[in-house]
């Protein structure tokens, strides 16, 4: 199976700054690298798909890219309802689609 | 509007049976792949099962494959986990998502979520 590994697990950034997360495939995924946004009590929502398309309905402060093994998400002027945990999730492979551990967004 | 609800969770004890249920509406279900991924309290997210639009393809994880079954019936625009021998490890707020343009497992993202329906395996 392929492994999706996030980094940092969890950062504190302050409104107005600029937060990059990433996410490193244990293989080549080519472009098949999504990013949801998950809020406490809340069902994930899709943020990024295909590494860098922008869902619908999306803040363009969101951005996404890269390929093959390595991708970030870029939270560009971070504000207030950004605050969440922040998902990658593979679909390269139909065998088994894995997310990232998560990387949890606070308040400094 | 997309709206998928879930039903069927509760408290059952290890070993046993529970079929987990998704109710679809606001969209051509028959159109899409459709998924269950789970959230043990506190954890992160874990895809469990998808099935393709026209159920042609389905995967599990390898810890409920042979345990879990997934279906879905286009006359009810319903997904379905029928989840067997159930263990503590099991414990989780099932979510149903719904699969994007594709209509496959592959190359695709979630792009709308159920609220959940929590399992808890106990004795």
């Amino acid at each position: 199976d392929i492994q999706m590994t996030q980094s940092p697990s969890s950062l504190s950034a302050s409104v107005g700054d600029r937060v990059t997360i990433t996410c490193r495939a244990s293989q080549s995924i080519s472009k098949y690298l999504n990013w949801y946004q998950q809020k406490p009590g809340k069902a994930p929502k899709v943020l990024i798909y295909a590494a860098s398309s922008l869902q619908s309905g999306v803040p363009s402060r969101f951005s996404g890219s890269g390929s093959g093994t390595d991708f970030t998400l870029t939270i560009s002027g971070l504000q207030p309802e950004d605050f969440a945990t922040y998902y990658c999730q593979q679909s390269y492979s139909s065998l088994v689609l894995t997310f990232g551990g998560g990387t949890k967004v606070e308040i400094k | 509007e997309v709206q998928l609800v879930e039903s069927g969770g509760g408290l059952v004890q290890p070993g046993r049976s529970l079929r987990l249920s998704c109710a679809a509406s606001g969209f051509a279900f028959d159109d899409y792949a459709m998924h269950w991924v789970r959230q043990a309290p506190g954890k992160g997210l874990e895809w469990v099962s998808g099935i393709s639009w026209n159920g042609g393809t389905i995967r599990y994880v390898d810890s409920v494959q042979g345990r879990f079954t997934i279906s879905r019936d286009k006359a009810k625009n319903s997904l379905y986990l029928q989840m067997n021998s159930l263990r503590p490890e099991d414990t989780a707020l099932y979510y149903c998502a719904k699969g994007g343009p594709t209509g496959d497992l592959q190359e695709d993202w979630f792009d709308a979520w159920g609220q959940g329906t929590l399992v808890t395996v106990s004795s």
